[in-house]
């Protein structure tokens, strides 16, 4: 099955204490993306990667690190993280050129900073 | 800069009722425009898009949209209401044509009353 994967699914974890949220796609697409949802903001896009090796920065990155080593694997790493990271994260995939045009989110990560 | 406005941040209809869920861009170049839905403790599911091929567009579960560029509006709607389509929308733009950026609206909570 197609599918986008985030693991956990929910963390609960103390201020500063480092974590890495795991993103796969199994579409062998090209870009991929993290978000984080908050009530009132919609998504917003914390970084993207057109490729293996390629990552850019979203709309709101700091706090957050990522690295694309494989093409199907994006994680999500927050090396001191804070309350005010508190969020559901979404990552999601993309054929990219031209092929398909719409996203493809995972089931996404309820994540709680104390 | 692109941006996505909607208005409403929540709606509640009666079942069998109009469906209508207001969308508004901007965009300096011809936007490529989504609708997604998210269901309770789920992810984002890809109702519509537009890619600059017919303004109205059909997707699943009954629903359409219209691209209006000259009220840069890209409005959801549906005939008639069903209990299951309560939850909550999500309008989004792009101007890249891979599918690498979304910027998305704040999101809109559709209620369905019996």
């Amino acid at each position: 099955e197609a599918q986008v994967t985030q693991n956990p699914r929910y963390l609960i974890t103390v201020t500063g204490k480092k974590l890495t949220v795991t993103c796969s796609q199994n579409m062998n697409h090209e870009y991929m993306s993290w978000y984080r949802q908050d009530p009132g903001l919609g998504l917003r896009q914390i970084y993207y990667s057109m490729n293996v090796e390629v990552t850019d920065k979203g709309d709101v990155p700091e706090g957050y690190k990522v690295s694309r080593k494989e093409k199907r694997n994006f994680p999500l790493i927050l090396e001191s993280p804070s309350p005010n990271q508190t969020s559901l994260y979404f990552c999601a995939s993309s054929p990219g050129t031209g092929v398909s045009y719409e996203q493809y989110f995972g089931p996404g990560t309820r994540l709680t900073v104390t | 800069a692109q941006s996505v406005t909607q208005l409403g941040s929540h709606v509640s209809v009666s079942e069998g009722a109009l469906v209508l869920l207001r969308c508004n861009y901007s965009s300096s170049v011809p936007p490529y425009l989504f609708w997604y839905v998210q269901y309770p403790n789920q992810g984002l599911q890809l109702l519509l898009k537009y890619t600059s091929a017919a303004t109205l567009v059909k997707g699943i579960n009954g629903f359409e949209a219209e691209f209006k560029k000259s009220e840069t509006s890209f409005h959801l709607t549906k005939p008639s209401a069903h209990m299951s389509d309560a939850a909550e929308y999500f309008c989004a733009v792009s101007e890249d044509n891979q599918g690498g950026k979304l910027i998305f609206g704040q999101g809109t909570e559709l209620s369905v009353k019996p």
